[in-house]
């Protein structure tokens, strides 16, 4: 089974300084992940995954993520935060084939921008 | 190419009544996948077709079942509504699907109140 924790279901940065979100998985067997992100009132998008092609992903928006096996780890960092960045930022684990299109997510992030 | 498109986008049902939910995918798209989002229990996996089959099914209630037609728009329906059915009803569809890398395009969602 597949397991996703977020640490911090609030996340207050300053505009311009760096986002940090941390996420830590679980899984039985090599995983796929992602990072999804929700503004208001709208459906999830996806800001990047990992496939295990490299273990440093980069997404839209001037995100990326380091998957780090050792510590089951598959944090999303910005190294500069923009007010657009306000939203709600969910991590994501796949079994890949065993599970389909299976999507077991976190708690969510949601992050505050101050000016 | 337009989006995944969900009707209705609200939907206000009293106890006890049923409701069936839209959604159309991404064209050329086969998967689709449902997914519930409540404050409390966060975005928790409802069930996924791909071509008119359910393929994966999450931990929920025979109340929720869904179907896929031969268009790939799906519809998912919901029995004897209760009060927790109350959420943001999301709709997702991949082009296959089959190995859980496949990027989920989600649609905005419904938002279903239960009164």
């Amino acid at each position: 089974a597949q397991s996703v924790t977020q640490l911090g279901s609030h996340v207050s940065v300053s505009e311009g300084a760096l986002v940090l979100l941390r996420c830590n998985y679980s899984s039985s067997v090599p995983p796929y992940l992602f990072w999804y992100v929700q503004y208001p009132n709208q459906g999830l998008q996806l800001l990047l995954k990992y496939t295990s092609a490299a273990t440093l992903v980069k997404g839209i928006n001037g995100f990326e993520a380091e998957f780090k096996k050792s510590e089951t780890s598959f944090h999303l960092t910005k190294p500069s935060a923009h007010m657009s960045d306000a939203a709600e930022y969910f991590c994501a684990v796949s079994a890949g084939e065993a599970a389909g299109n299976k999507l077991t997510f976190g708690g969510g992030t949601r992050v505050l921008v101050k000016p | 190419k337009a989006g995944v498109t969900q009707t209705p986008r609200y939907l206000i049902k009293t106890r006890g009544q049923q409701v069936t939910l839209s959604c159309s995918p991404i064209s050329g798209h086969r998967s689709v996948s449902w997914y519930q989002q409540t404050p409390g229990q966060g975005l928790q996996f409802l069930f996924e077709y791909f071509s008119e089959t359910q393929r994966n099914k999450g931990n929920f209630p025979g109340r929720f079942s869904g179907r896929q037609f031969s268009n790939s728009r799906s519809e998912m329906n919901v029995s004897t509504l209760e009060l927790g059915d109350s959420a943001l009803y999301l709709c997702a569809s991949s082009p296959v699907g089959r190995d859980g890398l496949d990027t989920q395009y989600f649609g905005p969602g419904t938002r279903l109140t239960v009164l």
